[in-house]
């Protein structure tokens, strides 16, 4: 079975650029999350998507959208790229979405603002 | 204070050594916890889940402290292969449902 993939590996990308970054869960799985990480952190909880709705959001501003599709694949999107928008950004799926779920990750893309 | 902390290290162990991370958290409603491995520039993966009475997965050990709020993990015979960022991750009771990260524990195992 695939795991978690992520697409594009690696972008970048100019100030106030638009960007879309895709994931495509496991199969079975029905819940994605967003995060982001900056180089010497952990991850940073941006979205969780369950059954094409939002179930969490992190504090991220307006610029940060998503949105999931009826296959459980899920886009994020992230609007006037700042500088400090440079970071891997990370997906996971799970299989139901709870609190106690295990989490798998992809491979991430890594995304450089210029 | 943060909701999870760590100790960033660097932890730097002989092979063969044993080494152990803490990792406290401020919410004592906290119900699910799990430490991951990060290799550099890769994404974190799954090390193991933490139970209430502890559990051991070969040369790794988890335990949780409820009263003093803390997780850990014990490495025993450390190999090079070891050498990553140790996260740790706790998932709060309540409607929202997002996993707190640690910033991670690095650990080098050297020759």
């Amino acid at each position: 079975d695939a795991g978690v993939t992520q697409s594009p590996t690696h972008l970048i990308k100019t100030r106030g650029q638009h960007v879309t970054l895709r994931c495509s869960p496991i199969s079975g799985h029905k819940s994605v999350s967003w995060y982001q990480q900056v180089l010497g952190q952990g991850p940073q909880f941006i979205f969780q998507y369950y059954e094409k709705e939002e179930r969490g959001r992190g504090n991220f501003p307006d610029r940060f959208s998503a949105r999931q599709f009826p296959n459980y694949s899920s886009e994020l999107n992230v609007n006037a790229l700042l500088l400090g928008d440079s970071a891997l950004y990370l997906c996971a799926s799970s299989s139901i979405g709870g609190t106690t779920d295990t989490q798998y990750f992809g491979p991430g893309t890594r995304l450089t603002v210029l | 204070r943060k909701e999870v902390e760590q100790d960033p290290g660097p932890f730097n162990v002989p092979e063969g050594a044993t080494v152990a991370f803490n990792c406290t958290y401020s919410n004592s409603a906290s119900q699910s916890f799990f430490w991951y491995r990060q290799d550099c520039r890769k994404e974190p993966k799954l090390l193991m889940s933490v139970y209430s009475s502890g559990n051991e997965d070969g040369r790794f050990t988890a335990q949780l402290n409820r009263a003093s709020q803390y997780i850990s993990l014990l490495i025993r015979d450390s190999k090079l292969s070891d050498s990553a960022t140790y996260l740790c991750v706790v998932i709060n009771a309540g409607n929202n449902r997002k996993l707190i990260w640690g910033l991670g524990t690095s650990l080098a195992v050297n020759p």
